[in-house]
């Protein structure tokens, strides 16, 4: 069964830094993208970013370029997000997602379970 | 960036009704060489990740119920339920993958009336 198990909630200070995790199996993790998406108590989805773990190819949307880093450790099958400096209003819930689709095909499928991260001033 | 807009935001609806939501983008979403619309749509029940129901549009999930249908083309969808039932209440989004970044609708909640 193909599975992405993410790390738990997180509670952190603003100008903290923080990594969140996200682990797959159940396939070969280095063969499928991995997104990260983001979406703040009781609003939608929006698109963070997406990594490939088999040579960590990244593409950001320009609205969190900057904001945060999106790694991978394939060794360990693993994809992360991360902040160096924590905001307010990054408190949030963080998913990750693995793209189902073939070339350029961007939908995603399954989803983590999510991370919650609460962030105070 | 292309922009991806839901209506209604919210729709109430009666068990054993139809439920139609729309999504429009801001720009097609069809690849002339492919012929294929690149639009995909989630539920995600109350504290739920997102799950994929259809993906080009009209490409059911394996297991989606088919009271579950994907239409539209170019620049408008449509997500129809054609009998509600209690388990449908949910928000849905759609997603455009035609370009980077892949935007999502706002989401349209569906309750029971």
């Amino acid at each position: 069964e193909v599975q992405l198990v993410q790390s738990g909630a997180e509670v952190k200070k603003a100008g903290e830094s923080l990594k969140i995790s996200c682990k797959g199996s159940g396939y070969i993790f280095t063969s499928y993208w991995i997104g990260w998406v983001r979406q703040v108590p009781g609003k939608g989805l929006e698109w963070m970013g997406i990594i490939y773990p088999g040579d960590s190819d990244t593409k950001y949307s320009p609205a969190f370029q900057g904001q945060v880093t999106i790694s991978a450790d394939k060794s360990i099958s693993t994809a992360y997000l991360q902040w160096s400096s924590l905001k307010a209003s990054d408190t949030a819930m963080y998913y990750c997602a693995r793209k189902r689709g073939g070339y350029n095909e961007y939908y995603f499928d399954p989803w983590g379970q999510g991370t919650l991260v609460t962030v105070s001033s | 960036d292309i922009v991806m807009t839901q209506s209604p935001d919210s729709l109430a609806v009666s068990l054993g009704e139809r439920a139609t939501i729309n999504c429009k983008s801001s720009q097609s979403v069809l690849y002339s060489s492919n012929n294929k619309n690149y639009l995909a749509w989630y539920q995600q029940n109350p504290g739920q990740p997102p799950k994929l129901l259809f993906y080009w549009a009209s490409t059911r999930e394996s297991g989606v119920p088919d009271r579950f249908s994907g239409s539209g083309s170019g620049t408008d969808f449509t997500l129809t339920i054609s009998s509600l039932q209690a388990e449908d209440v949910a928000v849905y989004y759609c997603q455009q993958y035609y370009s980077s970044p892949y935007s999502f609708g706002q989401g349209t909640k569906l309750e029971i009336k």
